[in-house]
């Protein structure tokens, strides 16, 4: 299997479920990212990990936790999400943390919807 | 702060017709440019990039040109398929960011 796969592709959940996001790439990549697609709205960056590390945190609220046990592997935990937590979460990566010249490798997306 | 502004969408088209989508950008450092296209069901792709002023990008006959003196970055392609239909994401990054600045999309529907 090739690129940045996702699973599942679609969730729903209550809100007072726990669940969990994979996202998994192939590429050798080592940096990962978080973004939510909702509706109407531009893509909002969630987390960005480099080698293992959270180097970023966009002001997310603390019921999505990230994970990043290597650099192969990016999880998304979900606890007591509300509905308007409802939208696509799209997983990427790219060599190293984003720079001028460099790409992002996206997944398909999780599409998660919040009863 | 950094931000990149696409035309409203959704745009409908006939097959073969000349397409263009506007995308301006303000940025407060000196930014690479991109065009990402999400396909039904599917995650972005990458379309096309341009690392610096007057640069082309260009894949599957779209084309981009970097406009430093305008701050734009329009999407052009000459005639557009059925297959061309998705939705359309203009980005920056600057250099020595760590984030990829998106537009809101445009969506574009290309009819028989």
């Amino acid at each position: 299997e090739t690129g940045v796969t996702q699973t599942p592709r679609h969730l729903v959940m209550g809100m007072t479920n726990k669940k969990s996001l994979k996202c998994e790439q192939h590429l050798g990549h080592n940096a990962m990212y978080w973004y939510k697609q909702s509706a109407k709205k531009p893509l909002e960056l969630m987390f960005v990990y480099s080698l293992e590390e959270r180097v970023e945190n966009n002001s997310v609220p603390s019921r999505f936790s990230p994970e990043c046990p290597n650099s192969s592997h990016l999880f998304l935990h979900l606890h007591t999400l509300q509905p308007e937590d409802s939208a696509l979460y799209l997983c990427a990566s790219s060599q190293d943390l984003a720079a001028a010249r460099e790409t992002q490798y996206f997944g398909p997306g999780t599409r998660l919807l919040v009863l | 702060g950094d931000s990149v502004t696409q035309m409203e969408g959704p745009v409908t088209l006939s097959e073969e017709a000349f397409l263009t989508i506007n995308c301006t950008y303000t940025a407060t450092g000196y930014p690479s440019l991109f065009w990402y296209v999400q396909y039904p069901g599917e995650g972005l792709q990458l379309l096309l990039k341009a690392t610096k002023a007057d640069d082309k990008g260009s894949n599957k006959g779209f084309e981009a040109t970097y406009r430093k003196e305008t701050t734009s970055f329009h999407l052009e392609k000459g005639s557009v398929q059925v297959s061309d239909s998705a939705v359309y994401f203009c980005a920056l990054i600057i250099q020595g960011a760590q984030k990829l600045v998106f537009g809101q999309g445009t969506r574009l529907t290309i009819n028989p």
